[in-house]
């Protein structure tokens, strides 16, 4: 079954500290992966998928095929960077992606 | 940035009856979905939508569910007799092709009474 797991509801940080937000994947083929944040009132957005292999924000991520993981990495969070985070699976086109439930960060100052 | 537009932002309506929300995607894009989320729970993927017909559909994407693209801008997602577990935040999205960068509109609340 195509699943994608996001253990933490909740990660709470203090600003400077390093960040990481997990994310499991299932899926039996090659999936593209991706993280979408929504920051407070806003809309869900893109912040980066797997084959652009690029920071955004200061924000990567690598995909872990043998680990099935695709964790959300930032070395220095910032006050900003508080939002809901989301870890989406792509099987196959058509933009039908497969959420996890999110993990809502919250940097504090 | 160009943005997809989703109206109303919030729907009260009754059970049983039609509702129609709206969405006008980004003007050079081709790719349409919707996506819905009730509270606590995850987003989930209802449908897809290129060249006027349907690309792709989920389970929850039943006969009393429907879209349409009525006119050049417009895309719409009609439930016909709506029931109380339809309550949720609907998301319109659109994207160049199938593979691109999804845009997410701010979503519509329904709530079903």
């Amino acid at each position: 079954a195509q699943r994608v797991t996001q253990p933490e509801k909740l990660l709470s940080v203090f600003k400077g500290a390093p960040v990481e937000l997990k994310c499991n994947y299932s899926y039996s083929g090659s999936p593209e992966l991706f993280w979408y944040v929504q920051y407070s009132r806003q809309r869900l957005q893109l912040l980066l998928r797997h084959i652009s292999r690029e920071s955004i924000k200061g924000f990567t991520a690598d995909l872990n095929k043998g680990e099935t993981s695709f964790h959300l990495k930032k070395p220095f969070a910032q006050e900003e960077d508080s939002a809901m985070y989301y870890c989406a699976l792509s099987g196959g086109g058509y933009n039908k992606l497969i959420f996890g439930a999110g993990t809502r960060l919250a940097v504090h100052p | 940035e160009p943005e997809v537009t989703q109206t109303p932002s919030h729907q009260v309506t009754q059970m049983g009856q039609e509702v129609i929300l709206r969405c006008v995607p980004i003007s050079n894009h081709l790719y349409f979905y919707w996506y819905r989320q009730i509270l606590g729970q995850k987003v989930e993927f209802l449908v897809s939508f290129y060249n006027n017909e349907i690309s792709e559909k989920s389970e929850i994407f039943d006969d009393q569910f429907s879209v349409e693209r009525p006119d050049g801008s417009n895309f719409t997602l009609k439930i016909r007799s709506t029931k109380l577990e339809d309550s949720a935040m609907y998301f319109c999205a659109s994207s160049v092709d199938n593979y691109e960068k999804l845009f997410f509109g701010s979503g519509t609340q329904l709530s079903v009474l």
